[in-house]
């Protein structure tokens, strides 16, 4: 079965300093990897994927995630932080042969002025 | 091109009450996908559809809930004799069909329906 785990529940760091949201995965399949961010009281929003190719893919808002296979690992990064970068963000995770998409619980971001 | 629509954004039901929420794809994705959000939550999935068929409904309460996306019109997640711990945001996704061509793998979502139950 797949399984998603996001293991902070909060991160927080000051604007213009790098961040790093973490993930693990576990999949049967070779994976497909998201990122998804929600701002209150919306719907998520797709930042970015992994299905194959090079290991570190780039998203919308200057957002990047490196894919692990050796670690299971799918961190989504960010070179300087933004204010406005605060909300909650889900990372996913499919198996290439499946339909269902499985969300992590969540790290909420806050990043200070 | 209109997005992922889902409609009440906000219901209020009393106990025992039936609530419906409706989801219209985006054009030309014939996929959907109900999500759950609990508060303080992440998503859990509920039911996955394509048009007139219930692909993948693992993650849907064994009584009280159901879904359906016919061949025309929105999906409908239906839920029955609604209770407090039905109280959530519920989400809908879409996406294109497998080989359809445009973007692969992620999803299309909805504002959601938050629904209270009183």
């Amino acid at each position: 079965a797949q399984s998603v785990a996001q293991p902070e529940d909060q991160v927080n760091v000051a604007e213009g300093n790098p961040l790093t949201v973490k993930c693990t995965y576990s999949v049967s399949g070779n994976p497909y990897l998201f990122w998804y961010v929600q701002y209150p009281n919306r719907g998520l929003q797709f930042l970015l994927k992994y299905i194959t190719g090079d290991n570190l893919v780039k998203g919308s808002y200057g957002f990047e995630a490196e894919f692990n296979k050796s670690q299971t690992s799918f961190h989504l990064k960010k070179p300087s932080a933004l204010v406005s970068d605060s909300a909650l963000y889900f990372c996913a995770v499919r198996d290439d042969g499946g339909f269902k998409t499985i969300f992590g619980a969540g790290t909420r971001l806050f990043v200070k002025a | 091109n209109a997005g992922v629509m889902q409609n009440p954004r906000h219901l209020v039901r009393r106990r025992g009450q039936e609530a419906r929420l409706r989801c219209s794809p985006m054009k030309g994705h014939s996929h959907v996908y109900w999500y759950r959000q609990l508060p303080e939550e992440g998503l859990k999935f509920m039911v996955y559809l394509q048009k007139e068929n219930i692909i993948d409904e693992s993650g849907m309460p064994k009584e009280r809930f159901s879904a359906e996306f016919p061949k025309e019109g929105p999906s409908i997640l239906r839920i029955q004799q609604v209770v407090r711990g039905d109280s959530a945001a519920y989400f809908c996704a879409s996406s294109p069909p497998r080989g359809g061509g445009g973007t692969t793998g992620e999803l299309f979502f909805g504002e959601g329906s938050r629904l209270t139950v009183l």
